[in-house]
């Protein structure tokens, strides 16, 4: 079991439904991640928070929407997704990394939630 | 254009023996670079990570090196086992943006009894 917790870890959703992700950490880390990774490709990076703030949009289409509402928690909200965003959706976590403080830390990753859009 | 390479071709190899893994980096200048392992349907489990200024790093039966000349990073599993069996992922993080953690495709292991 990993210390980040990933809820669902299966979702199916029509085009039109409206759906959440859900990522939980305890470890004190304040930064927080979201990568999309389809089969037989690397994990790739769509957001990051840094101490409950967005620091990093890698252009994601507006369809998701990442929410952080404290220091333990991170959302995606999904609406109108498409058939191809069909995907593992994987959490992170890390102690922060800004400004030099913490140079080397590494991600801690939940299971994911595979998600299929029909 | 930046790219992270492995070998996206499976790696077979005998129980007892030395895995060896690469990546290969272009257009990075990484801080660091990291080594995870994947299992399939989990997420990526950290392993090693190796600084910039480091030649090599060891924990148990792993070795990393980093030359950073080369533009390459090997990984080592020596006196392999079945349980080793699982891709293995290179990471890097670009000296000029410390949050943000590039994946290779990585190298799909596979130890025979």
């Amino acid at each position: 079991d990993t210390e980040v917790t990933q809820t669902p870890k299966h979702l199916v959703m029509g085009m039109t439904n409206k759906k959440s992700l859900k990522c939980e950490q305890h470890m004190g880390h304040r930064a927080m991640y979201w990568y999309k990774q389809k089969a037989k490709k690397p994990p790739e990076l769509m957001f990051v928070y840094s101490y409950e703030k967005l620091s990093i949009n890698e252009s994601v289409p507006s369809r998701f929407s990442p929410e952080c509402p404290n220091s333990s928690l991170l959302n995606l909200h999904l609406h109108a997704l498409q058939p191809e965003d069909s995907a593992l959706y994987l959490c992170a976590s890390s102690q922060d990394l800004r400004q030099g403080k913490v140079r080397n830390s590494p991600l801690h990753f939940g299971n994911g939630t595979r998600l299929t859009v029909t | 254009s930046q790219k992270i390479e492995q070998n996206s071709e499976a790696l077979n190899i005998q129980e007892g023996k030395t895995a060896t893994l690469t990546c290969n980096y272009t257009n990075y200048s990484p801080a660091y670079l990291q080594w995870y392992r994947q299992d399939p349907g989990r997420g990526p489990v950290f392993l090693l990570l190796i600084r910039e200024n480091e030649k090599e790093k060891r924990k148990e039966r792993l070795k990393v090196t980093f030359d950073t000349t080369l533009k390459q990073s090997l990984f080592h599993i020596t006196a392999s086992q079945p349980a080793d069996s699982a891709t293995y992922l290179c990471a890097l993080v670009d000296s000029g943006g410390y949050q943000k953690v590039t994946f290779g495709i990585g190298t799909k292991l596979q130890v025979i009894p």
